[in-house]
């Protein structure tokens, strides 16, 4: 079946940092594929989306290439600042199904001032 | 636009008993989705309804877990018996038509089994 298989974590870096979360995915058909977010107390939400090969979605920052060759959707921002300590749950979806969301296992990340 | 409401937000039993969650979607969403979250772990889909069929039940544990969507608005899901191993945040999630499966998630229930 399908899947979606994180960066393990947690992951721990300074303000202003670089950050990269990789994702690859396992899917039969062609999925949307998803970067939802949990800040803490809160639930989640979806941060950012795409829905075809080389579509990039984007949101406060961060960036995502869905990339059909390498099956991978990895996040990225240029500079991580204290409020984007969270969880992040890279997920796909079958476009031509029921649509449910496959979640990976989630990354903490931690920013430091 | 009100969102997505859960209640209870946080439940402890023992094991056995019965407990029973409820889910409110937001307006005019016609799937409604439950997950449950266990710690260190993503979502994991148990039961998708559109309107008040089920699409997909496939990963429920249908010998203790049932849910229903009367009327194809809110919906409640109910574990009898509970075991340790139901200890997890069951998260409730609805949709709109031709989204391409962005969910929209209320703040969840945690649940801890004794």
């Amino acid at each position: 079946g399908d899947s979606v298989t994180q960066m393990e974590g947690p992951v721990t870096l300074s303000e202003e940092a670089f950050l990269t979360i990789n994702c690859t995915y396992t899917a039969t058909g062609y999925p949307s594929l998803f970067w939802y977010v949990q800040y803490p107390g809160e639930g989640l939400q979806l941060l950012l989306k795409a829905t075809k090969a080389d579509d990039k979605g984007s949101n406060k920052g961060f960036e995502a290439t869905y990339r059909k060759e390498t099956t991978s959707f990895h996040l990225e921002k240029g500079s991580v600042q204290v409020s984007d300590s969270a969880v992040y749950f890279c997920a796909l979806s079958d476009r031509q199904g029921a649509q449910k969301l496959v979640f990976g296992q989630g990354t903490r990340l931690t920013i430091n001032p | 636009e009100a969102g997505v409401a859960q209640s209870p937000r946080y439940k402890i039993i023992e094991k056995r008993q019965s407990v029973a969650f409820w889910c409110n979607p937001i307006s005019g969403h016609a799937t409604l989705y439950w997950y449950q979250q266990i710690l260190g772990q993503g979502p994991k889909l148990l039961i998708q309804f559109q309107n008040n069929g089920v699409v997909d039940d496939s990963q429920l544990p249908k010998d203790r877990f049932s849910a229903e969507r009367l009327k194809g608005v809110d919906s409640t899901l109910k574990i009898q018996p509970a075991k340790l191993e139901d200890s997890a945040v069951y998260l409730c999630a609805s949709s709109s038509p031709g989204t391409r499966g962005e969910q929209f998630f209320g703040p969840g229930t945690r649940l801890t089994v004794l």
